[in-house]
Parts: structure tokens; sequence; C-alpha cells
């Protein structure tokens, strides 16, 4: 067990509709980052987040958008959803003071079906 | 740009064999970092190993080792003896500055089926 926390394990919504994942740091971690999976593309990085404050952007469609709140847990919301979408969504964070060299804990990943 | 390429998609080896994984990377910064996460079948992601470019020096332990060349932009991953347990999706990494904060980028990932 990581100790990050992402809710729902999986979620299957149609297209066009919007979708909000939740993840919870481990305690004491300040970063949250949000990286999509899938099979063609493979892990890709969206957004990272440090203590309420975006910090670096990926590949993140204008479609989405990410927030971390003060009590640090973080949201990915993915609107006017495609079938491309689907993929599984891994949110992470990373101990504070590292920086470059803080390893990723991942939670289990948030399985989106959109049909 | 930063870039992370694992050209192995899949390896399929027998149980107690040796196998290496391949990682090449491109970056501007001197300044980075390079890991090796490995994703099981039950899919969560886990942190295996960093290395930082200023620290070329190869590290092994127990049955994984890993050799990282800066002059070919390298850094590789040897499972010894094999076991049915290693079966899963390993992942190179690299994680530079970026715009006020990190960014880590992963490669394609290289599929290992261990048989027994």
């Amino acid at each position: 067990d990581s100790g990050v926390t992402q809710t729902p394990k999986h979620l299957i919504t149609a297209t066009g509709q919007r979708v909000t994942l939740r993840c919870s740091p481990r305690s004491g971690d300040l970063s949250v980052y949000w990286y999509q999976q899938s099979l063609d593309q493979g892990l890709q990085f969206l957004i990272q987040y440090y203590n309420g404050e975006e910090r670096a952007k990926g590949n993140i469609l204008e479609r989405f958008s990410a927030q971390q709140f003060p009590d640090l847990h973080s949201e990915l919301n993915l609107s006017s959803l495609e079938l491309g979408d689907s993929a599984l969504y891994f949110c992470a964070s990373s101990p504070p003071g590292q920086g470059l060299a803080g390893e990723l804990f991942f939670g289990e990943g948030s399985r989106l079906t959109v049909l | 740009a930063q870039k992370v390429t694992q050209a192995q998609t899949e390896i399929s080896v027998v149980e107690k064999e040796d196998v290496t994984l391949d990682c090449v990377y491109e970056t501007r910064d001197t300044t980075y970092y390079l890991f090796w996460y490995k994703q099981p079948p039950s899919g969560e992601l886990v942190f295996l190993i960093r290395r930082n470019s200023f620290d070329e020096q190869n590290e092994i332990s127990g049955r994984y080792s890993w050799n990282f060349q800066k002059s070919t932009s390298s850094f590789n991953f040897t499972i010894t003896a094999s076991q049915v347990v290693d079966s899963a999706v390993y992942f190179c990494a690299l994680s530079e500055a970026h715009t006020g904060g990190f960014k880590t980028i992963f490669g394609a990932g290289t599929r290992l089926f261990v048989k027994a």
C-alpha cells in the first residue's frame, strides 16, 4: 500500500459527460502528480501541483483541469468526454524536500471507460 | 527535448535466465534523475531505484542491478536468475526541472514474461 488513495477505482460513463477523479496523497507529501495510462500512449504526464499551486504541466487537454485543495487532496476534472479518454488515470505523490530526486508513490489508479 | 526510449516492448524468458531491460534517454539538462518503476499485474506502479546525473556508479540490489552510462545516455536494468514473480511491466523514467516544478517522463515500458 503506497499510502496514496484514489477514488473511484472504476468509472463508466458516456461520451460528452464530465467526471471528477479524486486523489489523497501520502501523509506529509505536498506534491501531487496526475498521469494518464492508455494502451497506445503509455504513461503520459498531465500535471503537477505543489502545496495547492500548479507547478508543471504536461500534455493535458484543455477539456481537463485539476486542482489541489488546502487539505492537499487533488481532483482531476475531465469534461466533454470522448472515447479516446478511456484510460487508467494515476495520481502520485512525492516526499517533500527531495525535488527532482523524489520518487513517486502511485495510487491504484482510476479506470475510466467512456462508452 | 526530454525523452525516454525503451525499445523492447516485450521480453519473454524462462525462469532462472538473466534478462536486461534497455533504457535510453534524451535531455538537455545537466541535472536530472533517472528511475525504474515496476508495474505488476495488480496495476500499481512501484519505485525500484533512482540515479542522479552525477553518479555513474552501478548499483546492485539482490538479483537486480543497474548500469548507468552517461556517454551513451543509457540506464539499463538487469535481473539475474529471473523468477516468475518478476513478470511485470518495467518503466524507465527521467525527472528534470520544468517551469518551477518537476516533470517525470516515462518510457513506454517493457513487458517481461518469466515462464516457469
